[in-house]
């Protein structure tokens, strides 16, 4: 049984470019969440999302950033026109609904240059 | 909504000394809290969780931690640690509630540095 798979597992980009990183949850996980780590600081949560809806984006920035999780196929977090700013390691968790703990991916290391 | 604070970013311990991360946190509702460890350049392992019942909890290599509602706090301990246990350690809570309360939010970490 894989666990949480995010790729790439590094992602370089110029300034003005698009990411787009994915992540494909365990099997029998239906929620899927991204948490950014900015470097030396914690997970700052960004969006929760089940299949094909969005539950909770609070965290994530108003412009640039959008998520998704169609029906088939992985969850991808995409970000526009990249700056400097963005570089992050970006992580994916998963649970089973009604599951109370998350899975984590290995994330995606996003550098900006 | 809910804030971890884990006091010490820094913690250098010599081996086969005991240790101890502070994690205090602040919610309006009851929550779900947990350890989690990360090593250099890799996700978050689930170290030890607390949901209910027993307020001390244990992980398989020898980490506990104990829940104490009226400080607010739950912190994880070690009695004897090993150069293995060289890593970040978070602390992180969540609601008990679904939709938005769901998510998790994190303490800023605590770099535990075991020393020979």
């Amino acid at each position: 049984n894989a666990g949480v798979m995010q790729n790439p597992r590094h992602l370089v980009r110029r300034r003005g470019q698009e990411a787009r990183l994915r992540c494909s949850p365990m099997k029998g996980h239906s929620h899927v969440y991204w948490y950014r780590q900015l470097p030396e600081e914690g997970l700052k949560f960004m969006v929760y999302l089940q299949k094909e809806n969005i539950i909770d984006e609070s965290g994530m920035p108003k412009e640039r950033f959008s998520a998704e999780f169609p029906k088939e196929g992985p969850s991808i977090l995409r970000i526009q026109q990249v700056v400097r700013g963005d570089s992050a390691a970006y992580f994916c968790a998963s649970s089973p609904p009604g599951g109370v703990s998350y899975t984590f991916g290995s994330g995606t290391r996003l550098t900006v240059v | 909504a809910q804030s971890v604070t884990q006091l010490d970013s820094q913690v250098p311990v010599f081996e086969e000394a005991p240790v101890e991360l502070r994690c205090n946190y602040s919610s309006s509702v009851s929550v779900y809290l947990f350890w989690y460890v990360q090593y250099p350049n890799q996700g978050l392992q689930l170290l030890l969780k607390y949901l209910s019942g027993s307020t001390l909890v244990e992980s398989i290599n020898g980490f506990e931690a104990e829940f104490n509602k009226s400080q607010t706090s739950f912190h994880l301990r070690k009695p004897s640690v090993h150069i293995s246990d060289t890593a970040e350690y978070f602390c992180a809570v969540r609601g008990l509630s679904s939709g938005s309360a769901r998510q998790l939010t994190f303490g800023s970490g605590t770099q535990l540095t075991v020393l020979p």
